[in-house]
C-alpha cells in the first residue's frame, strides 16, 4: 500500500535554530513528493516539490527539503526558524500509478518559540 | 494567483439533513478534489474529478456524492448528514500533470449535530 509517515506529531524549536520536519514514504516506483503548510483556520499552501534532478529542493519562505531515495525520505528543513513558521506541515506523495491523486501524511505541528 | 473559494467557512447542520459544500476555482483547472481533514489522520480523499461530469471515488466516498456540471465548480453532497461527518472539508484544484501541485481552498468546518 502507498503510504506517507510523519513520525513526529509535534516539533518544538527555538527561534533562530535550524528545524527539521521528517517525512518517509512507502510507494512503488519513483514518486513525486510535496510539502504543504497549513496556518490556523486556513487551507493548505504549497511549499515545495521534488520531481527529479537535484536532491535538495528549495521552496517558499526559506524552506528546503532533501530527497533521499535509499532512505525513502523527504525531510523539510530551514536553517533558521521564525515564530511565524509555527503551523501544521503536511508531506504528500503522488505515486506515478496514482494519476493525479495525492497521499498525505498525518501532519506535524511545528512550534517555534521566541 | 490561483484562487479556490469554498462557499462557507463554518456550517452547522442537523443529522439527516442534505448538505451541499460548494467549491469554485478561477484558473481553468481540469482536476478538482474534495478531502476531509481529521486530527491525526491527515487529509483523506473523498472524490475527485478530472473533467466536467467526470468523477472518481477516492479513499472514503461512502456517504458522499459529488457534482461537476461546470469546469470551475465542484460540489460535495452529504446525502444524509451524520455526526461522524463532522470534519474540516478542503477543496483543491490543479492542472493535469503528475508533477503539478494542487491549490487548496480555505476549508469548510462542518459540524453535524
Amino acid at each position: 500500500a502507498q503510504s506517507v509517515a510523519q513520525p513526529e506529531d509535534q516539533v518544538n524549536v527555538a527561534e533562530g535554530n535550524p528545524l527539521t520536519v521528517k517525512c518517509t514514504y512507502s510507494v512503488s516506483g519513483n514518486p513525486y513528493l510535496f510539502w504543504y503548510v497549513q496556518y490556523p483556520n486556513r487551507g493548505l499552501q504549497f511549499l515545495l516539490k521534488y520531481i527529479t534532478g537535484d536532491n535538495l529542493v528549495k521552496g517558499s519562505y526559506g524552506f528546503e527539503a532533501e530527497f533521499n531515495k535509499s532512505q525513502t525520505s523527504f525531510h523539510l528543513k530551514k536553517p533558521s526558524a521564525l515564530v511565524s513558521d509555527s503551523a501544521l506541515y503536511f508531506c504528500a506523495v503522488r505515486p506515478m500509478e496514482y494519476g493525479n491523486k495525492l497521499v498525505f501524511g498525518a501532519g506535524t505541528i511545528l512550534r517555534v518559540k521566541s | 494567483d490561483v484562487k479556490v473559494t469554498q462557499s462557507s467557512r463554518y456550517l452547522v447542520k442537523r443529522t439527516g439533513e442534505k448538505v451541499f459544500l460548494e467549491c469554485v476555482q478561477d484558473m481553468d483547472h481540469e482536476n478538482m478534489f474534495w478531502y476531509r481533514q481529521d486530527p491525526g489522520l491527515g487529509l483523506r480523499l473523498i472524490y475527485f474529478s478530472y473533467d466536467v461530469k467526470m468523477k472518481e471515488k477516492g479513499d472514503i466516498p461512502e456517504g458522499y456524492s459529488v457534482s461537476r456540471e461546470k469546469k470551475e465548480r465542484f460540489s460535495l453532497i452529504l446525502e444524509s448528514a451524520s455526526t461522524n461527518q463532522t470534519s474540516m472539508y478542503l477543496c483543491a484544484s490543479k492542472v493535469t500533470g503528475l508533477n503539478t501541485e494542487a491549490f487548496f481552498g480555505q476549508g469548510t468546518r462542518l459540524t453535524v449535530v
